[in-house]
């Protein structure tokens, strides 16, 4: 009964190294979103896949890509790591969004 | 553009005390919404959610939505230390919809 798995939870990057973040979640849930915290930012929605095979922009998409991999799994893939990337990113996962979202525990960025 | 307003903070309560945390939001055909609660270094964790007007409770926790006002609140009653924590309000726009969420609001519990 695991929910949301992110992985990883840290990771250190150099300025230019490329990384994925991985999202599995085993609820059957259609909706899957990677936002990303800053302090005093709030949470921002980066991308977001409505369903299996869809992928849309969210408020802050540039220098992200995604990747809607099957039913259950969701990815978030920086090119190019820039050190205004660095961020907490949370991935989450909804049936639909009326009945709210369950998020990840988080992946820890810093860009040096 | 849809906005979701929390009031500013942080906010200091004894133990004990009834802590009342608000938000108002923009999209007035909004449908659900909902508070999670946010201890330092974790993730967000869904507390209540409300899609009728009038008051929800849950333990010491209660949900209060206003349509006509645009308001929903939350009201936790004999605060405890372990409350402490940022709380985030999110209000869905419709069925479909994407939440969004409000930037949150620090409370304390002193001892």
């Amino acid at each position: 009964n695991a929910g949301v798995t992110q992985t990883p939870k840290f990771q250190v990057l150099k300025t230019g190294q490329s990384m994925t973040l991985q999202c599995a979640q085993d609820m059957n849930h259609n909706s899957m979103y990677w936002y990303r915290q800053d302090p005093g930012m709030g949470l921002r929605l980066i991308y977001y896949s409505a369903s299996e095979g869809t992928t849309d922009k969210g408020e802050v998409p540039n220098g992200y890509n995604v990747s809607r991999l099957n039913k259950r799994e969701f990815s978030l893939r920086l090119e190019s790591a820039a050190p205004s990337q660095t961020s907490v990113y949370f991935c989450a996962s909804s049936e639909t969004g009326i009945y709210g979202y369950t998020f990840g525990s988080g992946t820890r960025l810093t860009v040096v | 553009q849809k906005e979701v307003e929390q009031n500013s903070g942080p906010l200091s309560v004894p133990e004990g005390a009834i802590a009342s945390l608000n938000c108002t939001y923009s999209d007035r055909g909004s449908q659900s919404f909902f508070w999670y609660r946010q201890y330092s270094g974790k993730s967000p964790e869904l507390i209540m959610f409300i899609y009728s007007n009038g008051d929800k409770e849950d333990g010491r926790f209660t949900a209060q939505l206003n349509k006509a006002s645009q308001y929903v609140s939350l009201l936790i009653r004999d605060s405890q230390p372990s409350d402490s924590a940022t709380y985030l309000c999110a209000v869905n726009p419709g069925a479909n919809s994407k939440l969004t969420f409000g930037k949150g609001i620090t409370l304390s519990v002193r001892p």
